[in-house]
């Protein structure tokens, strides 16, 4: 089965700041990746599809990158609502995430 | 607006089926798409235990398989999730939510969560 590995597990930072997550996954997988944020006792939210491709009203600065076996969640300019983990998901080959990473205030 | 409830007992005795129900508001399960289980244990991350269409097909994650079950219920509009023979392991928030695109997809909707409690 497929495995994914997200980076960092925990990452710190200020509102304003850029950050970046990877998702590796254990073999080629194409675009076939999505991302998720998740809060505090709520369901994860859908956020991006095929790896780039933002879902509707998700906020431009998220965006999405890279295919094969490397992936990149980025965040422009974070805002206060952004502070959450966040998860990856591949669908190539049946269905797994990665273990998530949690944004938190520096 | 799709919406999803899940239902059923918050505690179960360990060797015994856990039993989900989840309903579908705002969308015909009869008009498509897959619908799907995820589990989150506390403080842990997501698992895909399995989905199905509205013909019955399912498809279920290699490691749960053999004590899964998943079934559709259109007329109610809704499907459900049995699994067997549950141990402390299977303690989690359940979710059910709607697969976006074929059989192996992201999941654009998704229901509340119900956290399944396995103790004696």
């Amino acid at each position: 089965d497929i495995q994914l590995t997200q980076s960092p597990s925990t990452l710190s930072a200020s509102v304003g700041d850029r950050v970046s997550i990877t998702c590796r996954a254990s073999q080629n997988i194409g675009s076939w990746l999505a991302w998720y944020q998740q809060k505090p006792g709520k369901a994860p939210k859908f956020l991006i599809y095929k790896a780039s491709s933002l879902e509707s009203g998700v906020p431009s600065r998220l965006s999405g990158s890279g295919s094969g076996t490397e992936f990149t969640l980025t965040i422009s300019s974070l805002q206060p609502d952004d502070f959450a983990t966040y998860y990856c998901q591949q669908y190539e080959s049946y269905s797994t995430f990665g273990q998530g990473t949690k944004l938190e205030i520096k | 607006q799709v919406q999803l409830q899940e239902s059923g007992p918050g505690l179960v005795k360990p060797s015994e089926t856990l039993s989900l129900t989840c309903t579908v508001s705002g969308y015909s399960i009869a008009n498509g798409h897959f619908w799907g289980w995820i589990r989150q244990p506390p403080g842990k991350g997501l698992e895909w235990i399995g989905s199905i269409f509205q013909s019955g097909y399912v498809s279920y994650n290699p490691s749960l398989q053999s004590r899964v079950t998943i079934s559709v219920f259109t007329s109610k509009n809704q499907f459900s999730l049995k699994l067997t023979s549950v141990t402390a392991a299977d303690t989690a928030m359940y979710y059910c939510a709607r697969v976006a695109l074929g059989t192996s997809s992201y999941f654009d909707y998704w229901g509340q969560g119900t956290l399944v409690t396995v103790s004696s």
